[in-house]
């Protein structure tokens, strides 16, 4: 399986919601990515978990909170969204062979298209 | 801070001839430069990717060079086909991270038939 997947596909909530995105992969990948990408933009690095703690945070507003109940599993729990916040919100995988400086290939999963209201 | 200037923003061209996207990037020590192809709601998709100690890849009908004294790195696509057309972004790992990548705006690459 080479694959990284995502669900929902496509999620619609209005801004006193709490929701969840998820991600999965079963590639034996021990870092994982959420990204954020607006149109016609690159996507944006939110956070990056490596063997399951979190590495990385970009300065990302709280009511974004992800977590990572295993190697294989990531999640992202919204809550009081604001409109600004819709966008297309990608999960990725790499392997994370920690080889000191050297970056893994990450791979995108297909991304949840979120609308907030 | 560190960035990458990816140029054209659109290329336009005709099918069969070749596409060249441009990169140049800011920080020293990045040491990976991998070039994403995302289609209209898909994925980014890696389509190739080159590490520092080498000058150039080849894929097929894709290669990119990579110039370290210039530190620029190029995406060259021959023989275009219609499904080429897409957006390609193309980043560059930020110094020593195992992780973080500096993006390209994008290109977006129109095959006319």
């Amino acid at each position: 399986d080479t694959e990284v997947t995502q669900t929902p596909k496509h999620l619609v909530m209005g801004m006193t919601n709490k929701k969840s995105l998820k991600c999965e992969q079963h590639m034996g990948h021990r870092a994982m990515y959420w990204y954020k990408q607006k149109a016609k933009k690159p996507p944006e690095l939110m956070f990056v978990y490596s063997y399951e703690k979190l590495s990385i945070n970009e300065s990302v507003p709280s009511r974004f909170s992800p977590e990572c109940p295993n190697s294989s599993l990531l999640n992202l729990h919204l809550h009081a969204l604001q409109p600004e916040d819709s966008a297309l919100y990608l999960c990725a995988s790499s392997q994370d062979r920690h080889s000191g400086g050297a970056a893994d290939t990450q791979y995108f999963g297909p991304g949840t298209r979120l609308t907030v209201l | 801070g560190e960035n990458v200037e990816q140029h054209p923003s659109t290329l336009s061209v005709q099918e069969g001839d070749s596409a060249v996207i441009k990169c140049t990037y800011s920080d020293s020590a990045s040491n990976y430069f991998p070039w994403y192809k995302q289609e209209l709601g898909k994925r980014p998709q890696l389509i190739i990717d080159i590490r520092s100690n080498v000058g150039e890849k080849k894929d097929q009908r894709i290669a990119v060079t990579l110039n370290k004294t210039a530190k620029h790195f190029s995406l060259h696509i021959t023989e275009t086909q219609p499904e080429d057309s897409a957006v390609y972004f193309c980043a560059a790992s930020k110094g020593d991270s195992n992780y973080q990548l500096i993006w390209g705006a994008g290109t977006k690459l129109i095959i006319k038939p």
